[in-house]
């Protein structure tokens, strides 16, 4: 059974469409993630969420938003897409905020 | 910025050899991981060393920590072409927003 999943691992939309990102974790942690990775291999989270709270980086644009329907669920959408989305955006989840996070596969979004 | 930052950017060795990365970061944390990513996938946890630990090992894995100096190595011994790979430190503050990862290392085994 896979841990992490998320779904699509490809996406390649135009400019100025919404695309969703869905995550799913099997492991009963309390808290998920999504970090976008670029192509430096930087990687920056982007959101941390569990059941109490969700807690936003102040740099990424309010396009993104996560939507968790349940605590083993946490999709990525994402309105009017720009060039500078184009990424590897990978969920991710933890029993706690500083323990070990299982990752996802990504999700390698490029829009033309 | 907790951000962890790897040196070297790049390491290419020969197998049988000691790899050696180094991880620095600025403020205080509560723990340090180091994670493991193969091309084209996700990241994956090797080891997690806590702020009051100085040396953990795991198998070919050796870490340390120096928390006076805001810094850790991580030590591959007798590498593998497997462990080609890029390798990531990641520091965790204490809080609920997750790790900070730094730019990671891309380690390359010649076989």
């Amino acid at each position: 059974d896979t841990a992490v999943s998320q779904t699509p691992k490809y996406l390649v939309t135009q400019m100025g469409n919404d695309k969703s990102i869905k995550c799913e974790q099997n492991l009963g942690h309390d808290t998920m993630y999504w970090y976008k990775q670029d192509s430096k291999k930087f990687l920056k989270i982007m959101f941390s969420y569990n059941n109490k709270e969700l807690i936003i980086n102040e740099t990424v644009p309010n396009r993104f938003s996560p939507k968790s329907p349940d605590k083993a669920h946490l999709n990525l959408h994402i309105n009017s897409l720009e060039l500078g989305d184009s990424a590897v955006y990978f969920c991710a989840s933890s029993q706690t905020g500083n323990s070990e996070a299982f990752f996802g596969q990504g999700t390698r979004l490029t829009v033309v | 910025s907790q951000q962890g930052e790897e040196d070297p950017q790049a390491l290419s060795i020969q197998e049988g050899e000691n790899a050696t990365m180094n991880c620095s970061y600025k403020t205080s944390i509560n723990n340090l991981q180091w994670y493991r990513q193969n091309s084209g996938r996700g990241l994956v946890h090797l080891i997690l060393i806590r702020s009051n630990e100085r040396e953990k090992h795991s198998g070919r894995l050796r870490v340390t920590l120096d928390t006076s100096k805001k810094s850790s190595s991580l030590l591959i011994t007798a590498s593998r072409a497997a462990d080609t790979a890029s390798y990531f430190c990641a520091v965790g503050g204490g809080g609920a927003d997750g790790l900070t990862f730094g730019k990671g290392t891309h380690l390359i085994i010649q076989p």
